[in-house]
């Protein structure tokens, strides 16, 4: 079955410094989603690529889709505190327009003051 | 936008009970899935409905495990009978359309069985 991966799992950085979470895919995604989801809170939608080689940025965030479309990742550059949580990427069923959701494990961001 | 509303924010409950999980989804969205997380699996998708019928449950992890969607502004999850291995946060998540468009999710019920 399809297969979201996602590394790393935990990652800890010092306010001012870069992350970035990479995630691939056993197959060739038609998109990729990422969401974001706060310490007890909600998986929150940030954005969606599809193109292949698409780079997309939002504010200090730079998501990027791979030329094959098997494969994404997310930079955040100088983070911040308000940064922390767990990201999530996630791609449909191979083929449908829109169905099961795969999940990634997500990287959970930790950033010390 | 009220958002996508899921009732109760907590429940716990007894092994062997039956719980009831409610979700009402954002007016107008015609997709409405049922996602659990836990720390070991992470965020699984249980089942989906497309205009009030079910769609794919091959996520449902057993019998024990029910959904309906009686109409296009609610859907409940139902355990029973209740297991503490069912303890997780269960999400209920809606889009409008096809083509892949974004979730909402709802805040979620954090289920603890003891």
């Amino acid at each position: 079955g399809q297969q979201v991966m996602q590394i790393p799992q935990y990652q800890h950085v010092q306010e001012g410094e870069d992350f970035t979470t990479y995630c691939n895919s056993s197959t060739t995604l038609s998109n990729i989603q990422w969401y974001k989801q706060r310490p007890g809170g909600h998986p929150v939608f940030l954005i969606q690529l599809v193109k292949s080689g698409e780079v997309k940025k939002q504010k200090r965030l730079t998501f990027q889709f791979g030329e094959a479309k098997k494969n994404s990742s997310l930079h955040i550059t100088a983070t911040q505190t308000t940064d922390v949580g767990t990201y999530f990427c996630a791609g449909p069923d191979r083929g449908s327009t829109l169905g099961r959701l795969y999940f990634g494990r997500g990287t959970q961001l930790t950033v010390w003051p | 936008d009220a958002g996508v509303i899921q009732s109760p924010r907590h429940e716990v409950t007894e092994m062997g009970q039956e719980v009831t999980l409610r979700c009402k989804p954002i007016s107008g969205h015609d997709y409405l899935f049922w996602y659990r997380q836990t720390m070991m699996r992470g965020l699984e998708l249980l089942i989906y409905f497309n205009n009030n019928v079910p769609i794919d449950d091959s996520g449902m992890p057993e019998d024990r495990f029910s959904a309906k969607m009686p109409n296009a502004s609610f859907s409940t999850l139902k355990i029973q009978p209740s297991e503490p291995r069912d303890s997780a946060v269960y999400f209920c998540a809606s889009t409008l359309g096809q083509g892949n468009s974004p979730l909402h999710f709802g805040n979620g019920t954090r289920l603890t069985v003891t």
